[in-house]
């Protein structure tokens, strides 16, 4: 089942903080944060793979809350690199396999 | 390779043709994922290579999506009598062996059926 990401869009200014959000109404055993922007590849982020885990890249972070099925992404200090469509990708595993399924992404910009 | 290749980066189809899409992984990257993404949304998982084997491929619109992986490393979707709602970006992306591996995507294939 698809993750669900809020806000869907956010407008900041250089320099502002933003927190994205990532929740899911089954278990999470791994949650992957992954940015786009416009025509091209996702490119990864960081990878939570236990409850209550937190990891940070440059200026974004993130944390994983196993029992609320949620994870949050950070972005302090934003700079305009940061624009671009954030995604939450969850881990359902099965049978021989495991695959990432994704949110519908929130939209970032930051202007100047 | 350096990165995951795809091809055509851009194609364009009349509607009740067939197109075939190309995706080569990163070496020795034994999973490969097939998404379609529409415009203004995420990737929407489509199939499920573990090497050769198909695993999953639950995501598959309908019959007239097709994907292989004969050897283990080359992949293609196909998609048969294309219809305008196949119109989408279709991406491909592989990981190593680990399932908390991430992801590396290659750049697409927009596919705009007329």
């Amino acid at each position: 089942q698809q993750p669900v990401q809020s806000p869907q869009a956010v407008i900041l200014r250089e320099g502002e903080d933003a927190v994205i959000n990532c929740s899911s109404s089954k278990a999470l055993y791994s949650v992957h944060w992954y940015r786009q922007k416009h025509g091209e590849a996702p490119v990864f982020l960081m990878i939570l793979l236990k409850g209550g885990e937190q990891k940070g890249h440059e200026k974004i972070s993130a944390s994983f809350n196993e029992k609320k099925q949620q994870s949050s992404l950070y972005l302090t200090a934003s700079q305009l690199s940061y624009s671009g469509t954030y995604f939450c990708g969850t881990g359902a595993g099965y049978t021989g396999g495991f695959k990432t399924i994704f949110g519908a992404g929130t939209r970032l910009f930051v202007k100047a | 390779g350096a990165g995951v290749s795809q091809s055509p980066r851009y194609k364009v189809a009349k509607r009740g043709q067939d197109v075939a899409l190309r995706c080569d992984p990163i070496s020795g990257h034994v999973s490969l994922f097939w998404y379609q993404q529409a415009l203004g949304q995420g990737p929407e998982f489509l199939t499920y290579f573990q090497n050769e084997a198909q695993l999953d491929k639950s995501g598959l619109p309908s019959d007239r999506f097709f994907a292989e992986r004969p050897e283990g490393s080359v992949s293609t979707l196909k998609i048969q009598r294309t219809q305008q709602e196949d119109s989408a970006v279709y991406l491909c992306a592989s990981r190593d062996r680990g399932p908390n591996e991430k992801l590396f995507f290659g750049s697409g294939t927009q596919l705009s059926v007329l």
